[in-house]
């Protein structure tokens, strides 16, 4: 049981560049999320997928799109990076629908990626 | 909107010394709280939480009360170790924004033997 799971570890782009961050998840769960962490702000919540099919906005979306391939896939896509875009990237799942109070979100290990 | 702020880091201490980080929140519903626990090169996992006032959480000797007359969660440890060094984040949860994580800044601990 490998939990949630991310790739690439690191990456460097150049701006302008596309690239597709990776996560998969073997727990079952359903809510899928992805993060941002900067120094000195915490995470901030990109984007998320409450289920299969569904995606939702969060926080800082602009500059990111995603895809739920299926339940054990979301993947983060950065269309024409920027180098605000660099940052560690952290995705999570959660067993219940949405933000239900009662389950825990686990956290993959994260991507760091900088953009120059 | 909701809001966490933590004290600022980094935190140096003694191996056994006791550790306090002070969080406060600013929420319109009536969130639970979490602390969660991000160790060198590893993602975050979920240290302790409380979903209503007064109530207490608690985890590998750390622990943190509910307070919604402060509107505080802060967490303690009596007696630290070196490998409780990691970086800590407090983080609501509010169901009337749709219960949505809002994380603290986070504040880095390192225990020194």
């Amino acid at each position: 049981n490998a939990g949630v799971t991310q790739t690439p570890k690191f990456q460097v782009l150049k701006t302008g560049q596309s690239m597709t961050l990776q996560c998969a998840q073997d727990m079952n769960h359903n809510s899928m999320y992805w993060y941002r962490q900067d120094p000195g702000m915490g995470l901030r919540l990109i984007y998320y997928s409450a289920s299969e099919g569904t995606t939702d906005k969060g926080e800082v979306p602009n500059g990111y799109n995603v895809s739920r391939l299926n339940k054990r896939e979301f993947s983060l896509r950065l269309e024409s990076a920027a180098p605000s875009q660099t940052s560690v990237y952290f995705c999570a799942s959660t067993q219940g629908y949405s933000f239900s109070l009662s389950y825990e979100q686990y956290f993959g290990p994260g991507t760091r990626l900088t953009v120059t | 909107g909701d809001s966490v702020t933590q004290m600022e880091g980094p935190v140096t201490l003694s191996e056994e010394a006791c550790l306090t980080i002070n969080c406060t929140y600013t929420a319109t519903g009536y969130p639970s709280l979490f602390w969660y626990v991000q160790y060198p090169g590893e993602g975050l996992q979920l240290l302790l939480k409380a979903t209503k006032a007064d109530d207490k959480g608690s985890n590998k000797g750390f622990e943190a009360t509910y307070r919604k007359e402060t509107t505080s969660f802060h967490l303690e440890k009596g007696s630290v170790q070196v490998s409780d060094s990691a970086v800590y984040f407090c983080a609501l949860s509010d169901f009337s924004q749709g219960g949505k994580l809002i994380f603290g800044q986070g504040t880095e601990l390192s225990v020194k033997p």
